[in-house]
């Protein structure tokens, strides 16, 4: 089973709000992943979790805060949001430790911030 | 120079053509290709994986991969309207956690 699951699907707020994403995966995948994706343009990579840590966070703004609290789970909360950052939010996973980096994308949550 | 050139397209064909979508890349430490399909709205399913140089086959889907001439594709036959979608090319070096994304190409297979 090569599932990932997001939620919720679609998401609408408020520039004040505080509001949640929520991955999970049941692969035994130990790398796990959120991505930003706006319309007609590839996935741009925010942070990578690797056993539970974070190893990676490409210049994110801090008002968007990972959490990775089990091997199967991963988090995205989110304050203080802008317009611009209304977008497609993947989650994604893979095998870590292969170099592979064969990684499986979760449906999105599509986020519209007013 | 950008590392991964993708023709974005978009590409638009009649049902049961042969497709033939490509990606070429600058950087030689790549070592692992990756085909994505993207339905409108949804998150990017993971068509092929293909590790350094060779082919690859899976049912209507057929990947290449020339690591001298830095190039890799994607054939389908027999294309189908469900085949409609953004084809994205990754791949990576294998060293860390990242992939290198083309910019997509988006197909579209008429009735």
């Amino acid at each position: 089973d090569t599932e990932v699951t997001q939620t919720p699907k679609h998401l609408v707020m408020g520039m004040t709000n505080k509001k949640s994403l929520k991955c999970e995966q049941h692969m035994g995948h130990r790398a796990m992943y959120w991505y930003k994706q706006k319309a007609k343009k590839p996935p741009e990579l925010m942070f990578v979790y690797s056993y539970e840590k974070l190893s990676i966070n490409e210049s994110v703004p801090s008002r968007f805060s990972p959490e990775c609290p089990n091997s199967s789970l991963l988090n995205l909360h989110l304050h203080a949001l802008q317009p611009e950052d209304s977008a497609l939010y993947l989650c994604a996973s893979s095998q870590a430790g292969t170099g592979a980096e064969t990684q499986y994308f979760g449906p999105g949550t599509r986020l519209l911030v007013l | 120079q950008k590392e991964v050139e993708q023709d974005p397209g978009p590409l638009s064909v009649p049902e049961g053509a042969i497709v033939s979508l490509n990606c070429t890349y600058s950087n030689s430490a790549f070592q692992y290709f990756m085909w994505y399909r993207q339905y409108s709205r949804k998150g990017p399913e993971l068509l092929m994986y293909t590790y350094s140089s060779g082919n690859k086959e899976d049912g209507r889907f057929t990947a290449q991969v020339d690591k001298s001439s830095k190039y890799i594709s994607l054939f389908i036959r027999d294309s189908q309207p469900s085949d409609s979608a953004t084809y994205l090319c990754a791949m990576s070096g294998g060293s860390n956690y990242k992939l290198t994304f083309g910019k997509g190409t988006l197909l579209t297979v008429n009735p």
